[in-house]
């Protein structure tokens, strides 16, 4: 059975970093892209980043809002992807979800999501 | 950035009904649209892809039309299940984007 499953969120302080870990199951992490978004409480879904499959040298998009802050990487061996948020602000607060993308001409859209962690930015 | 919009923002409805929620793209995206369902607190779920093909496991009262700039999403003789709220994604390009999502609510 296909699973992701984000871990890693919690209550950070602005200016401060933390690194939420998506694994997955069920299927090979090297085969796939792997999204990240996040949800602001009450709001609707926001693309975060993204980084390719092994075939697609494993190079990685970034939202505006999060570029220079946030790295994207895989692990394939242990078959998890990671989002790695520097420089946190507290407008990055919001649920984190990862998905695996299918890719499409240009783009991805995607089929398997987490359940999400929480991420809090707050002194 | 592509910008998406979809309309309404809330539909009330009742079990048995069919509803349409329309999604508009700022340019073309071919058919590269897709439609998620998402229930409070849980995590979206892909209905449809590349504008009307349906996901495996979906049932299929849900269908998809649409291309270029104006997309559709249509749920035939709704059921309990269904209320929720809906977003579509455009992965025609860089920066991937969703519309601000319509809240499917019991009339």
């Amino acid at each position: 059975e296909v699973q992701v499953v984000e871990s890693g969120g919690g209550l950070v302080q602005p200016g401060r970093s933390l690194r939420l870990s998506c694994t997955a199951s069920g299927f090979s992490l090297g085969d796939y892209a792997v999204g990240w978004f996040r949800q602001a409480p009450g709001e609707g879904l926001e693309w975060v980043g993204l980084i390719r499959s092994k075939i697609y040298g494993e190079t990685t998009e970034y939202a505006a809002s999060v570029s220079g802050r946030f790295t994207i990487s895989k692990d394939n061996s242990k078959t998890i992807a990671y989002l790695q948020m520097n420089s946190l602000k507290t407008e990055d607060t919001a649920v984190y979800y990862c998905a695996r993308g299918r890719a499409a001409i240009t783009s991805y859209y995607f089929d398997y999501w987490g359940q999400g962690t929480l991420v809090t930015v707050s002194s | 950035d592509i910008q998406m919009t979809q309309s309404p923002s809330t539909l009330s409805a009742s079990v048995g009904d069919r509803v349409t929620i329309t999604c508009r793209a700022s340019q073309s995206i071919s058919r590269w649209l897709a439609w998620y369902q998402q229930k409070p607190g849980k995590a979206p779920k892909l209905l449809i892809y590349e504008a009307s093909s349906l996901e495996s496991g979906v049932p299929s009262r849900f269908s998809g039309s649409g291309y270029g700039t104006e997309f559709t999403l249509t749920i035939t003789s709704l059921q309990p299940d269904d209320f929720a709220t809906y977003y579509c994604q455009q992965y025609n390009a860089f920066p991937c984007s969703f519309g601000q999502g319509t809240k499917l609510e019991s009339k």
